[in-house]
């Protein structure tokens, strides 16, 4: 199985802030890579698939890149309803395997 | 407006057995891969099982294999899976996913339903 590998487990940041978080995956997935955010007690919603594709009505503040094992999300300025839970995914091969996790949170 | 709505959580004993289903509407149906997704309290997301349009292929995590079936009525436009011997581990809010682009892959999925709670305890 393919073990994808998020950093940070959990960032402070504030409103306006730049956030980085990235995803390691074990082997070359190529862009075969979702991110998804969730928030309390919602079922996660689609944000970048194939690593750098926007997903529609996702604000153009997120953004994702990278390919082969490295990948990066990029939010560009934190808005107050980002703050939220972030997953990667990758897509190369069953089963389909999700990272663990970081949290974005109010610094 | 896609909708996808689970149901058929509940409580069940270790080695019970549940069948979860969900409801789509706002697509045809047919034409897309379905997936079942879950997460455990207070955990990461967990990919369980899918489904190719016409229900004659399926794929399952190890976790699920032997124990979990996929399975889809197109007519009725409901995605299913029955879920036996059940553990202690299985517990956890089950979300079903539609596949986004409709090219009948299994690799993206978007929207998911709001996930129904299964909790396996005697």
């Amino acid at each position: 199985d393919i073990q994808m590998t998020q950093s940070p487990s959990s960032v402070s940041a504030s409103v306006g802030d730049r956030v980085t978080i990235t995803c390691r995956a074990s082997q070359d997935i190529s862009s075969w890579l979702a991110w998804f955010q969730q928030k309390p007690g919602k079922a996660p919603n689609l944000l970048i698939y194939a690593a750098s594709s926007l997903q529609g009505g996702v604000p153009s503040r997120f953004s994702g890149s990278g390919s082969g094992t490295d990948f990066t999300l990029t939010i560009s300025s934190l808005q107050p309803e980002d703050f939220a839970t972030y997953y990667c995914q990758q897509a190369n091969s069953f089963p389909l395997t999700f990272g663990g996790g970081t949290k974005v949170e109010i610094k | 407006e896609v909708q996808l709505v689970e149901s058929g959580g509940g409580l069940a004993q270790p080695g019970g057995s549940l069948r979860l289903s969900c409801a789509a509407s706002g697509f045809t149906f047919s034409r897309y891969v379905m997936a079942w997704v879950r997460q455990a309290p207070g955990k990461g997301l967990e990919w369980v099982s899918a489904i190719s349009g016409s229900g004659d292929t399926t794929y399952y995590a190890d976790s699920a294999k032997g124990r979990f079936t996929i399975s889809r009525d197109n007519s009725r436009n409901t995605l299913y899976v029955q879920m036996n011997s059940l553990r202690a581990e299985d517990t956890a809010v089950y979300y079903c996913a539609k596949e986004l682009l409709g090219f009948g892959a299994y690799n993206w999925f978007d929207p998911w339903g709001q996930g129904t709670l299964v909790t396996v305890s005697s």
